[in-house]
């Protein structure tokens, strides 16, 4: 079955402190996989997409099939990043369109 | 360009009554897909819809129909409204995998 894990409800962290935000999946396929980002009371925007290996707003994520993650990270978090995020997984028709989601992580970044 | 629009922003409805949700979007994107948002829950497909007059069920279809009679319109129904159908809906469309683009979401509250 395809299944998105994301281990932490919350991940507390102080400005300037390195950020992890966990994602495991389960996929029989070749899974494409994303992170969404949510901030307070908007719409959800797509953040990155593991085919695209690029780096938005500092956050970077990498795809190991191995361990079936992918992570999300960044050296330096700031308040700004503060939002709900969410790990997905396209796969579950054979047009690979329609998303999975993980429960998600609440990062929240202090000062 | 509106991107995904979705009707009404927030509705409370009693229990046993029906009501569509709308959701319309102008990037003659292809693929459309429902989601709720529940705390704890993360966000679970409804419905999806990989073209103009094809739908199939996602993962909490039950209490919910859907339609597609044009590229642009994707309305979700709710026959009989229950109190456990309170949540937070959002509509999506995208040209291709994964690239999702929401819409602002609909929350709805069942007394």
């Amino acid at each position: 079955a395809q299944r998105v894990t994301q281990p932490e409800k919350l991940l507390s962290v102080f400005k300037g402190a390195p950020v992890e935000l966990k994602c495991n999946y389960s996929y029989s396929g070749s899974p494409e996989l994303f992170w969404y980002v949510q901030y307070s009371r908007q719409r959800l925007q797509l953040l990155l997409r593991h085919i695209s290996r690029e780096s938005i707003k500092g956050f970077t994520a990498d795809l190991n099939k191995g361990e079936t993650s992918f992570h999300l990270k960044k050296p330096f978090a700031q308040e700004e990043d503060s939002a709900m995020y969410y790990c997905a997984l396209s796969g579950l028709n054979q047009a690979g369109t329609a998303l999975i989601f993980g429960k998600g992580t609440t990062l929240s970044v202090s000062s | 360009n509106a991107g995904v629009t979705q009707t009404p922003k927030f509705q409370v409805l009693k229990t046993g009554q029906s009501m569509t949700l709308q959701c319309a979007q102008d990037m003659n994107h292809e693929y459309m897909s429902w989601y709720r948002q529940d705390p704890g829950m993360g966000l679970r497909l409804i419905h999806y819809s990989v073209g103009a007059g094809i739908t199939d069920q996602g993962e909490v279809p039950n209490g919910y129909n859907v339609s597609r009679s044009t590229t642009e319109d994707f309305p979700l129904r709710l026959l009989s409204a229950a109190p456990s159908q309170t949540s937070v809906y959002f509509c999506a469309s995208t040209s291709g995998p994964g690239g999702y683009t929401f819409g602002s979401g609909t929350r709805l509250t069942v007394v």
